[in-house]
């Protein structure tokens, strides 16, 4: 089994600063790692993923993701955020489940304050 | 312009009626699934399919039906059996079956049970 927990439910930043938004998994299998972007009332949009190699991914729009094998962790980082950053932020893992299925956290709501 | 659609954009359903949820891609894709997505729990898994004329059930399949006759459509029925269809319904599709590949999400229908 695998599961994704996503620490913070919302993150109220100010324009310009810097930001992380914290993700960890468990799985007993080796994982593929991806953080997608929703805006409201959208659909996802993939911002990244980390399948293998290098463990700091970039992705689109400036972000950028650490794979952490000891600490299981994937966070997502960005240096200095925009108002239009502002949106809902899902953290999933694939593993070797049948289908190989995603499993999604909570979410994370970013709230960029000018 | 390849992509997912899905429709309608907002959907209002009497209890007790069953409604039926479009999706549709022209990307190609094998796999397709189905989410329901509610405030701070994250995407949950309904059904998905791998091929034509084959779907399995996923995390929270009771209340739901879905059919998959052609390759492009993968259609998702509430039932009046789903005690609490209100949700954000989203749909996805994935080119081939590896644990890697990226899931490309539609726009998503909001069902309210009046």
């Amino acid at each position: 089994a695998q599961s994704v927990t996503q620490l913070d439910s919302q993150v109220p930043v100010f324009e310009e600063a810097p930001v992380e938004l914290r993700c960890n998994y468990s799985s007993s299998v080796s994982v593929y790692l991806f953080w997608y972007v929703q805006y409201p009332n959208q659909g996802l949009q993939l911002l990244l993923k980390y399948l293998s190699g290098s463990t700091l991914v970039k992705g689109i729009n400036g972000f950028e993701a650490e794979f952490n094998k000891s600490q299981t962790s994937f966070h997502l980082r960005k240096p200095s955020v925009h108002i239009s950053d502002t949106a809902e932020y899902f953290c999933a893992v694939s593993g070797n489940n049948a289908g190989n299925m995603l499993t999604f956290g909570g979410g994370t709501r970013l709230m960029v304050k000018p | 312009d390849g992509g997912i659609t899905q429709s309608p954009k907002y959907l209002f359903r009497k209890e007790g009626q069953n409604v039926t949820l479009s999706c549709e891609q022209n990307l190609n894709h094998d796999a397709m699934y189905w989410y329901r997505q509610d405030p701070g729990q994250g995407l949950r898994l309904i059904y998905y399919s791998q091929i034509v004329n084959d779907f399995q059930k996923g995390d929270i399949a009771e209340g739901y039906s879905v059919s998959r006759e052609k390759k492009e459509s993968f259609p998702l029925t509430v039932t009046s059996a789903q005690k609490n269809p209100t949700a954000f319904y989203l749909c996805a599709s994935k080119w081939g079956g590896g644990r890697g590949n990226e899931q490309f999400f539609g726009p998503g229908t909001r069902l309210t049970v009046l």
